[in-house]
């Protein structure tokens, strides 16, 4: 089992609908969880992070499971600048981050 | 508002020749790192950094050597480069306590001929 597994998509949803995407993490001691956006050909930017149960940000909606270890994301009324990969991020307790492949997400007019 | 810079955004390069990329933040954090990312396999961690002059393997380190002689500066060596390692190069720098973010330069994406 890999230590980050998201759902690679691609989401193809209409402006307007609401997405939501899975991360499933393997160790049970982690603390803290990140959710990044990256546009095609940039580099991922930090979008939400989880530290207890969830955070809210707007339209973005974060949540963590810690008894079936996933992390989710949310997202209300998409837009089309919402097209881009989404990965999840999980800090091993060292230095080291593990980031999942990404989940491809595209919002149509 | 924080940067984290790459030398080159495109490079082109022949098999066996000796590669530099070079990394530097102004945030005057204490964590390095170099991932490369490949289609379907996301990021995976080269080298990481957590202070001048120290360096720790990450996943993939075989083919790869790293230095950090500043604290804002991480350079990732190519000894000889391969057709294998054609890929995009992500630096990232971030906190000591490694359970914050990382910030991301813009990246530099390698061909190797």
């Amino acid at each position: 089992r890999k230590e980050v597994e998201q759902d690679p998509g691609p989401f193809n949803v209409p402006e307007g609908a609401t997405v939501a995407f899975n991360c499933t993490y393997s160790n049970s001691a982690s603390q803290s969880f990140f959710w990044y956006r990256q546009d095609c050909r940039k580099e991922p930017k930090l979008l939400m992070s989880v530290y207890s149960s969830g955070n809210e940000d707007g339209r973005f909606t974060a949540q963590l499971n810690r008894a079936s270890q996933y992390i989710s994301l949310l997202i209300r009324d998409s837009k089309l600048s919402d097209s881009a990969t989404y990965l999840c991020a999980v800090p091993t307790g060292g230095f080291k981050t593990i980031f999942g492949a990404g989940t491809r997400l595209f919002v149509k007019a | 508002d924080v940067k984290v810079t790459q030398s080159s955004r495109y490079l082109v390069k022949r098999t066996g020749e000796k590669v530099f990329l070079e990394c530097v933040q102004d945030m005057d954090h204490e964590n390095m790192f170099w991932y490369r990312q490949d289609p379907g396999l996301g990021l995976r961690l080269i080298y990481f950094s957590y202070d001048v002059k120290m360096k720790e393997k990450g996943d993939i380190p075989e083919g790869y050597s790293v230095s950090r002689e500043k604290k804002e500066r991480f350079s990732l060596i190519l000894e000889s480069a391969s057709t294998n390692q054609t890929s995009m190069y992500l630096c990232a720098s971030g906190t000591r306590t490694g359970t914050d973010t990382q910030y991301f330069g813009p990246g530099t994406r390698l061909t190797v001929l």
